[in-house]
């Protein structure tokens, strides 16, 4: 069964203090994986896609990387303003019945 | 500036008494979709929409409908809302489909008692 795992369920850093987020997922072939920031009350908000193994993106503190089997998103020098909940989704390769499957995501605290 | 809009955001209805949630996007986009959140069991897809006319079934599509008459609005409709379908509703859409990264409205907060 596809299946995407989040960890940890929640983070609380110190301003500045670098740290990653852990996405793992077993699928039936990957399609690509999406990283997406959500706000208390909002909408998730789009912030990188990954192809392949191998492959890193990045925006301002974050860094998202992909192997085979996971992804992390790595937060360089985080600020309070990074404080959220980052949900990682994988689509798999499955033709006509592909599916974007979600996982919980972790909320993560920076504290000032 | 290039969004999705969602109304209302918050609703709080009795249970069977018919409503509407709009979405309307201004970005052109082909795909649209409904999804609801729920603590401990996250994003699940209700019903999506590949463009005009072609709507099709999520992992959740039971006590919804929706359609899709023109490419920028797809309302989800709950002809008979019942207490479990309380939860947090978000429209989404994308360019062309699942492979791209989805904009997302800002959210329904809708309350059925």
């Amino acid at each position: 069964e596809d299946q995407v795992t989040q960890s940890p369920e929640a983070l609380r850093l110190q301003e500045g203090e670098s740290s990653s987020l852990n996405c793992s997922y077993t699928v039936s072939g990957l399609r690509g994986l999406f990283w997406y920031r959500q706000d208390p009350g909002k909408g998730p908000e789009f912030l990188f896609t990954l192809y392949s193994a191998g492959e890193e993106k990045e925006k301002e503190r974050l860094k998202a990387t992909l192997t085979k089997k996971e992804s992390f998103l790595h937060i360089t020098a985080p600020k309070p303003e990074d404080s959220a909940t980052y949900l990682c989704a994988v689509l798999n390769n499955a033709g006509n019945n592909r599916k974007l499957i979600w996982g919980l995501g972790t909320s993560l605290a920076v504290n000032p | 500036e290039a969004q999705v809009t969602q109304n209302p955001r918050y609703l709080i209805t009795v249970t069977g008494k018919k409503l509407t949630v709009t979405c309307s996007q201004n970005m052109n986009h082909e795909y649209m979709s409904w999804y609801r959140q729920d603590p401990g069991l996250g994003l699940r897809q209700i019903y999506y929409s590949m463009n005009v006319e072609v709507t099709d079934k999520g992992d959740v599509p039971e006590g919804y409908k929706v359609s899709r008459k023109e490419k920028r609005n797809f309302p989800l409709i709950l002809e008979s809302p019942s207490p479990n379908q309380t939860s947090l509703y978000f429209c989404a859409s994308s360019l062309y489909g699942e492979a791209e990264g989805y904009t997302f409205g800002s959210g329904t907060r809708l309350t059925v008692v």
